[in-house]
């Protein structure tokens, strides 16, 4: 069976510092890999998805970058965060197709003091 | 473009009342719909989707979902509420297929509580 993996679980990090969260997929090969915040109290906001090993789409542009080294492993980056990057951060996967759902992993609560 | 909208951001049932959460969808083309399930500091849980099969769609849980096409609706059920069914609840539309995205659009959210 299929599992993703996502961590740190929580994570606080002062502002201006850099950011690198990690997702990893088991038991399927070539997903479709999507990075969606949660900001509090508000619905989910997809940032990044990617396709394919170093394919990657930006949905809001902002100072977060994504990248995608190996085919399970997607990754979620900053240089300098800033107290506005605060949220719940969630990666997701998918096989191709025009019907295929979307799977969470258990997300990363980033705070920035 | 679409786009989904959740009439009740907060709804409170006493345990054993029926639920019911609202969602409205607007999309250019025959959408799939979804309902996912967060519970507090938790990942995502699919509920039940539609996919342009049968309107009633029977999910997780006891939950189910009707599709009307002619309302636009996508509403979510379930006969008996349990405590354990207090989260929060997100109606989510796929995107659109010719864009080779295949990402959601997620609704605001509806905070399900559960009186005992």
């Amino acid at each position: 069976s299929q599992t993703i993996h996502q961590w740190p679980a929580t994570l606080v990090q002062p502002v201006g510092s850099p950011l690198s969260l990690e997702c990893t997929v088991e038991g399927t090969s070539n997903p479709n890999l999507y990075w969606y915040r949660q900001a509090a109290g508000r619905g989910l906001q997809l940032l990044f998805y990617s396709v394919g090993i170093g394919q990657i789409s930006s949905e809001v542009p902002q100072n977060l970058s994504a990248s995608r080294p190996q085919d399970r492993q997607f990754i979620l980056s900053s240089k300098k965060l800033l107290l506005s990057d605060s949220g719940f951060y969630l990666c997701a996967w998918s096989v191709k197709g025009p019907r295929a759902e979307q799977y969470f992993g258990p997300g990363t609560r980033l705070t920035v003091t | 473009a679409q786009s989904v909208t959740q009439l009740d951001s907060h709804v409170s049932v006493s345990e054993g009342t029926p639920v019911l959460l609202r969602c409205n969808y607007s999309s250019s083309y025959s959408p799939s719909l979804f309902w996912y399930v967060q519970h507090p500091n938790k990942g995502l849980q699919l509920l039940l989707k539609y996919t342009s099969a049968a309107t009633l769609v029977k999910g997780i849980n006891g939950f189910e979902a009707e599709f009307k096409k002619s309302e636009t609706s996508f509403h979510l059920t379930k006969p008996s509420a349990h405590m354990s069914d207090a989260a929060e609840y997100f109606c989510v539309v796929r995107g659109a297929l010719n864009t080779g995205r295949r990402a959601l659009t997620f609704g605001s959210g509806t905070r399900l509580q559960v009186q005992p």
